[in-house]
């Protein structure tokens, strides 16, 4: 059975930097590219970063570019997010998801909820 | 690429038939789009994608269709449990996005 595991949401002040983790297991973690979506309290979907199976490749949202590091460590079966910079409109609960085909998002874990003061 | 969904709200009763509209600002391949669940309080979960692929465990009421810019997904024999919110995801030059959703009441 798939299961990811996010952890390492929390508040934060604006500028703040905070970094989550997701444990993946159930399957073969090196064979997958894995994501990072977030939700906004109330309001719709939002993909954030998306990392290659070898942790090659990264990809962003133009929201979170420049800011926020996503990386995987393979020998742990872990995704990681490393946020810096955080500004309220960051403020969502983040969900870690794994990959199909590099297309859509197959699994889903239960989320960890970030927010952001100012 | 920018994504619409209709109606926003859809209100209908067990047994019937639910059809929710996903229109890509481009034309994009069948192949990269896929559609969601939400229940309240819940993760999404995948339902469906492409052409004609379920996930595991989706039930056979669920069905994918369309091409070009406009996509459709569609629900036999509404039961209460699919209540919910159904996005649309596509895929296209290594960025992903979500439709803003479709709220969907039984």
């Amino acid at each position: 059975e798939v299961q990811l595991l996010e952890s390492g949401g929390g508040s934060m002040q604006r500028g703040g930097s905070l970094r989550l983790s997701c444990a993946a297991s159930g399957f073969t973690f090196t064979k997958f590219a894995m994501a990072w979506v977030r939700q906004a309290p109330g309001k719709g979907l939002e993909w954030v970063a998306s990392v290659t199976s070898t942790g090659d490749s990264t990809f962003y949202s133009d929201s979170v570019k420049g800011r926020f590091i996503i990386s995987r460590d393979n020998s742990k079966d872990t995704l990681s997010l490393q946020m810096s910079g955080l500004r309220a409109e960051d403020t969502a609960t983040y969900y870690c998801a794994k990959t199909s085909a590099l297309v859509r998002f197959d699994f889903w874990g239960q989320g960890t909820l970030v927010s952001v003061s100012s | 690429i920018v994504l619409t969904q209709s109606p926003g709200t859809l209100s209908l009763s067990p047994g019937e038939r639910a059809i929710l509209s996903c229109r890509t600002s481009q034309t994009i391949s069948v192949s990269y789009i896929a559609w969601y669940q939400q229940r309240p309080g819940q993760a999404p979960r995948l339902l469906v994608y492409g052409a004609s692929g379920r996930a595991t465990g989706i039930p056979e009421r669920f069905s994918g269709s369309g091409s070009g810019a406009h996509f459709t997904l569609t629900i036999n024999r509404l039961e209460p449990e699919d209540s919910a919110v159904y996005y649309c995801q596509q895929y296209g030059s290594s960025s992903w996005a979500f439709g803003p959703g479709s709220r969907l009441e039984i």
